[in-house]
């Protein structure tokens, strides 16, 4: 059963407008939430995490959400452009006595067209 | 500038054959993991070590060993390669923390595997 799900498989938006990306988990002792970006024939990259403690964190254009009751969270990108079309995974952190190892959703494809 | 590098983009393998899969990284990182990608399902940890000769089983380690010598090297084996091994293989590595907060995976660029 995947822990951490991304519901949405592809998504399209016009440049210059919000991108919004979701993800949604189902353990509660998650304690650390990480974007990853990847482009074909490359491994992922992060892009932007957040922490339990926080409901936001920014980075330029890209902003994370965490919604603990609700057990979501989403990546808006504003405003979207052409380079960000790419395939976006959302990843969580179990409790820390299971060290450094990340639980990856399914990823969604975003297309920002020009 | 942080590097990990993966022995093959592309590999074609015959049902039955020993699959080596080679990652380095050459940032003195104690973690290191190694994946498959498939369509729908994501990124999948097979296997992690946190150390030299360290191994963990990740959540697929059926039909898969690992092998970790030196710090800077972890090798991914298919005992004897099947058709459902056929994936995108990733190696990635981070810094081992001992907080709550877990340190970023740098990841190489893949290897395409095959089996036919």
């Amino acid at each position: 059963d995947q822990q951490v799900k991304q519901n949405s498989p592809s998504l399209s938006v016009q440049e210059g407008r919000i991108s919004i990306l979701n993800c949604d988990y189902t353990n509660s002792m998650f304690d650390y939430f990480l974007w990853y970006k990847k482009y074909p024939a490359e491994g992922p990259t992060f892009l932007i995490s957040i922490s339990s403690i926080k409901d936001k964190n920014e980075d330029g254009r890209f902003t994370v959400f965490l919604n603990k009751s609700a057990k979501h969270l989403s990546l808006h990108i504003v405003p979207s452009q052409p380079g960000d079309s790419a395939v976006y995974f959302c990843a969580a952190s179990p409790p820390s006595s299971d060290g450094n190892k990340l639980v990856f959703g399914a990823g969604t494809i975003l297309r920002v067209k020009s | 500038d942080v590097k990990v590098t993966q022995s093959s983009r592309y590999l074609v393998k015959r049902t039955g054959e020993k699959v080596f899969l080679e990652c380095v990284q050459d940032m003195d990182h104690e973690n290191m993991f190694w994946y498959r990608q498939d369509p729908g399902l994501g990124l999948r940890l097979i296997y992690f070590s946190y150390d030299v000769k360290m191994k963990e089983k990740g959540d697929i380690p059926e039909g898969y060993s690992v092998s970790r010598e030196k710090k800077e090297r972890f090798s991914l084996i298919l005992e004897s390669a099947s058709t459902n091994q056929t994936s995108m293989y990733l190696c990635a590595s981070s810094l081992w923390t001992s907080g709550r907060f877990t340190d970023t995976q740098y990841f190489g660029p893949g290897t395409r595997l095959t089996v036919l």
